[in-house]
């Protein structure tokens, strides 16, 4: 079965310092796929990156950067110099390539960009 | 493209009534999914549509739940006896096509008294 663990239930920084929020999963499948969503107040789950598993590459888009490593089954996410439109859930997801299209979720971290 | 809409956004019902929410996906998006999101939890997976075919049902979706997606376009889920059990977030995605990238909408948030 799959699983998604966010240990991080909540995070506050002060506004410019970096933070990293951190994901750990767990499947079967050798094939899967890894996903970080944004939910600000309103609610709306905001898509923010998606990974393959066999693309262990590293991604950065602009203050946003992914560390994906299967040998320790975790996808992290640093956000570089944090703002005050940061503050948000943050869900890290996972579904597997054999299994059905479902997404399985972690129970997010809750972020807070003090001003 | 405008993307996923969901109607209504709120809704207060109370215990005992049937309520239905509607879901617009991203315009020839084939797939479309329900999630239901309780507080302080993520999303956890209902059902999905490939054009009209559902072809998966989560054992959270009890007899009292039923979704339908009858011309492949717009979904609907309907929730017959609300219990107070089912107050959370429902929220819908859509997808081009089978294990891409899912949109969400911005969620029907349910409130049962």
């Amino acid at each position: 079965a799959q699983k998604v663990t966010q240990a991080q239930t909540e995070i506050s920084v002060v506004e410019k310092e970096d933070v990293t929020l951190d994901c750990v999963y767990e499947t079967r499948d050798t094939t899967y796929y890894l996903f970080w969503y944004k939910q600000p107040p309103s609610g709306e789950l905001v898509f923010l990156i998606r990974r393959n598993s066999f693309d262990e590459q590293n991604e950065i888009s602009g203050r946003y950067s992914w560390n994906f490593q299967k040998s320790t089954s975790s996808f992290n996410f640093t956000i570089t110099a944090s703002q005050v439109v940061d503050s948000a859930v943050y869900f890290c997801a996972l579904s597997e390539h054999f299994g059905n299209e479902k997404l399985t979720f972690g129970t997010g971290t809750r972020l807070t960009i003090i001003p | 493209d405008t993307g996923v809409s969901q109607d209504p956004r709120h809704k207060i019902t109370k215990r005992g009534q049937n309520v239905t929410f509607r879901c617009d996906p991203i315009s020839e998006h084939n797939r479309l999914y329900w999630y239901r999101q309780t507080l302080g939890q993520g999303p956890e997976f209902l059902t999905y549509f490939q054009n009209e075919a559902q072809l998966e049902k989560s054992r959270l979706l009890s007899d009292r739940f039923s979704a339908e997606r009858p011309k492949g376009s717009f979904s609907t889920l309907e929730i017959q006896r609300t219990e107070q059990g089912d107050s959370a977030m429902y929220l819908c995605a859509s997808a081009p096509g089978q294990r891409e990238t899912q949109y969400f909408g911005p969620g029907t948030r349910l409130l049962v008294l």
